[in-house]
């Protein structure tokens, strides 16, 4: 039973244009998210986070995105960029249950073309 | 960078034998993860730890068990190896328990065969 979901394996996008990738969720519980982001032969590091009382959250060229009522959240980054290209993850928990509930959803991997 | 270090970096071996993965921290963070990463899974908890020797079960545990005789250190065993098993493992570590952000290390290729 995956309760977080990142339907879409694989996305590529322009340099300079905008990436959105998509993160949806089944457990009702969950108010706390994560994007982390890895390289190849590295271990994934921390993106950007958003807690369930907010909708939006910014930090430089990311944003995320975060729909309750859908269960549904979006990473955006604009403009995209080469050193971009990694593999997206995004995570999940209900805050009170401690960083070892966290769910990850599958990955998505982005290419940025030049 | 937070200071994770995991060992080996790769390791090659046959079903059956045991395996021990290790993960050293300088952080003194009380909080350490074992995680593997298998396609179309994502990320998966095996073990935590929440202090020197207070270690407990995660999402995928079955064939694996821990130790924590110091904050530093969180070793991952594999009592007897199978080809499920072969995987990426990552070391993560926090410093705190609620809404905190993880630091992972590199990552061990752990190859079955």
């Amino acid at each position: 039973d995956q309760q977080v979901k990142q339907n879409s394996p694989s996305l590529s996008v322009q340099e300079g244009r905008i990436s959105i990738l998509n993160c949806d969720y089944t457990n009702s519980m969950f108010d706390y998210f994560l994007w982390y982001k890895k390289y190849p032969a590295e271990g994934p590091t921390f993106l950007i986070s958003i807690s369930s009382i907010k909708d939006k959250n910014e930090d430089g060229r990311f944003t995320v995105f975060l729909n309750k009522s859908a269960k549904h959240l979006s990473l955006h980054i604009v403009p995209s960029q080469p050193g971009d290209s990694a593999v997206y993850f995004c995570a999940a928990s209900a805050g009170r249950q401690g960083a070892q509930k966290l769910v990850f959803g599958q990955g998505t991997r982005l290419t940025i073309n030049p | 960078d937070a200071g994770i270090t995991q060992s080996p970096r790769h390791k090659v071996t046959e079903t059956g034998t045991p395996v021990t993965l290790r993960c050293h921290q300088t952080e003194n963070h009380r909080y350490m993860y074992w995680y593997r990463q298998d396609p179309g899974h994502g990320l998966r908890l095996i073990h935590y730890s929440y202090g020197v020797k207070d270690t407990d079960k995660g999402e995928v545990s079955d064939g694996y068990s821990v130790s924590r005789s110091k904050t530093e250190d969180f070793l991952l065993t594999l009592e007897s190896a199978t080809s499920s098993q072969t995987s990426v493992y990552f070391c993560a570590i926090s410093e705190g328990q609620i809404n905190e952000k993880l630091f992972f290390g590199s990552g061990t290729q752990l190859s079955v065969l």
